[in-house]
């Protein structure tokens, strides 16, 4: 069975400053991986996703997330945060082949954001 | 608009009471989930519909009930609940065989 883990619960970036958010998987075969987030007493919206191709994903909202195989990893990047970031971050991951009920997700980083 | 619309939104409900959330999709999927977001922990998936075929969860107390009469629309039904059930519990549906899954708004829901 596969399993994600988001090593970093909570993150504090200053408004301008680069974000990474971390996202390591495990599964046996080639998985497809997600990026979602929710904001305050809102549902997952998704930021990205990975299915085959080109390593470095471009997703909604400036985002972008970069699979790599040998680290088991799909972080989560953005250059320059904005204040209107700050919500929770879910990275997912699911079976080749498989269908949505297979998805696995992570427990989430909370990002808060400074002025 | 996510296309994946549910109510109502906050729901606060006594443990003796029966009560239903609603979730309808307007994205032409043919596959419907229930999951639950407690604090501080993953999501849980609950129950999935595909093609309107449920796919049981074993560890789902069976005082919730889901229903899927159709492939827009998907219920829980609720009765006799807990106050560890509170939690927001969040619908998505799929195109199939394919892995994304699109959310709703979700519906807090208190039990008291």
């Amino acid at each position: 069975a596969q399993s994600v883990t988001q090593p970093d619960i909570h993150i504090t970036v200053s408004e301008g400053a680069s974000l990474e958010l971390r996202c390591n998987y495990s599964y046996g075969a080639t998985p497809y991986l997600f990026w979602y987030v929710q904001s305050p007493g809102q549902g997952l919206q998704l930021l990205l996703k990975y299915f085959s191709g080109d390593t470095l994903v471009q997703g909604i909202k400036g985002f972008e997330a970069e699979f790599k195989r040998s680290q088991s990893s799909f972080n989560l990047r953005k250059p320059s945060v904005h204040w209107s970031d700050a919500a929770e971050y879910f990275c997912a991951v699911g079976v080749e082949g498989g269908s949505a009920r297979q998805l696995t997700f992570g427990s989430g980083t909370q990002l808060t954001v400074l002025p | 608009e996510t296309g994946v619309t549910q109510t109502p939104r906050h729901l606060v409900m006594g443990m003796t009471n029966k009560k239903s959330l609603k979730c309808e999709q307007h994205l032409g999927h043919n596959a419907m989930y229930w999951y639950k977001q407690s604090a501080k922990k993953p999501l849980e998936l609950m129950f999935v519909y595909s093609l309107e075929e449920r796919v049981e969860n074993n560890s789902v107390p069976s005082r919730f009930s889901p229903e899927c009469p159709n492939s827009s629309h998907l219920f829980l039904h609720l009765h006799t609940l807990q106050p560890e059930d509170s939690a927001l519990y969040l619908c998505a549906s799929s195109r199939g065989h394919h892995t994304e899954a699109f959310f709703g708004q979700g519906t807090r829901l208190t039990v008291v």
